[in-house]
């Protein structure tokens, strides 16, 4: 099975930061990483899929990047509305999500 | 517009049985493999079990395998889970979610069911 890490578990940043989230896979998974959003009690959102493709509707202030094991999700400038919990999503083998990341106001 | 609706969650005590539905619509279901994800409360999300659009391939994480039954039924757009031998542990909100395409991550998601096991 693949495992995936997620760090920071949480952080704490002001609006206008830039952010960054990383996921690691114990075993190479390609491209085949997406992103997502949740708020409170709300069905999670698809930000990125294959490690770096937009989603359509969502801001060009989120990117991701990597390849193989290695994977981030950056915010470029942080907004009020991006405060939320992230998950990265393990597609190559089955799916496995990272532990979260949640991002609160500084 | 892509549409999935849960229902079924309740209130179920340890080693019982419950059936999950997810009704959907706005899109061509036999089309497209679905999912079950789950989330305790205040925890992660968890990929539950997996099935392809004709149902000829079914996956399952290790924490449900045999104890859950996915299923789904094209002709009512509708897709299952079956879960029996419910512990503790599988206390959560049990999303359905449609993969994005033939690309396998979940681009569309419905709103939950809440499952709680409690003696």
């Amino acid at each position: 099975d693949i495992q995936m890490t997620q760090f920071p578990s949480t952080l704490s940043a002001s609006v206008g930061d830039r952010v960054t989230i990383t996921c690691r896979a114990s075993q190479s998974i390609n491209s085949w990483l997406a992103w997502y959003q949740q708020k409170p009690g709300k069905a999670p959102k698809v930000l990125i899929y294959e490690a770096s493709s937009l989603e359509g509707g969502v801001p060009s202030r989120f990117s991701g990047s990597g390849y193989g094991t290695e994977f981030t999700l950056t915010i470029s400038s942080l907004q009020p509305d991006d405060f939320a919990t992230y998950y990265c999503l393990q597609y190559n083998s089955d799916w496995t999500f990272g532990q979260g990341t949640k991002v609160e106001i500084k | 517009e892509v549409q999935l609706v849960e229902s079924g969650g309740g209130l179920v005590k340890p080693g019982g049985s419950l059936r999950l539905s997810c009704a959907a619509s706005g899109f061509t279901f036999v089309s497209y493999s679905m999912n079950w994800v789950r989330q305790a409360p205040g925890k992660g999300l968890e990929w539950v079990s997996s099935i392809s659009s004709s149902s000829n391939y079914i996956y399952y994480a290790d924490s449900v395998k045999g104890r859950f039954i996915i299923s789904r039924d094209n002709a009512k757009n509708s897709l299952f889970l079956q879960m029996n031998s419910l512990r503790a542990e599988d206390t959560a909100v049990y999303y359905c979610a449609r993969h994005y395409d033939t690309s396998g991550f979940f681009g569309y998601w419905g709103q939950g069911t809440l499952l709680t096991v409690s003696s």
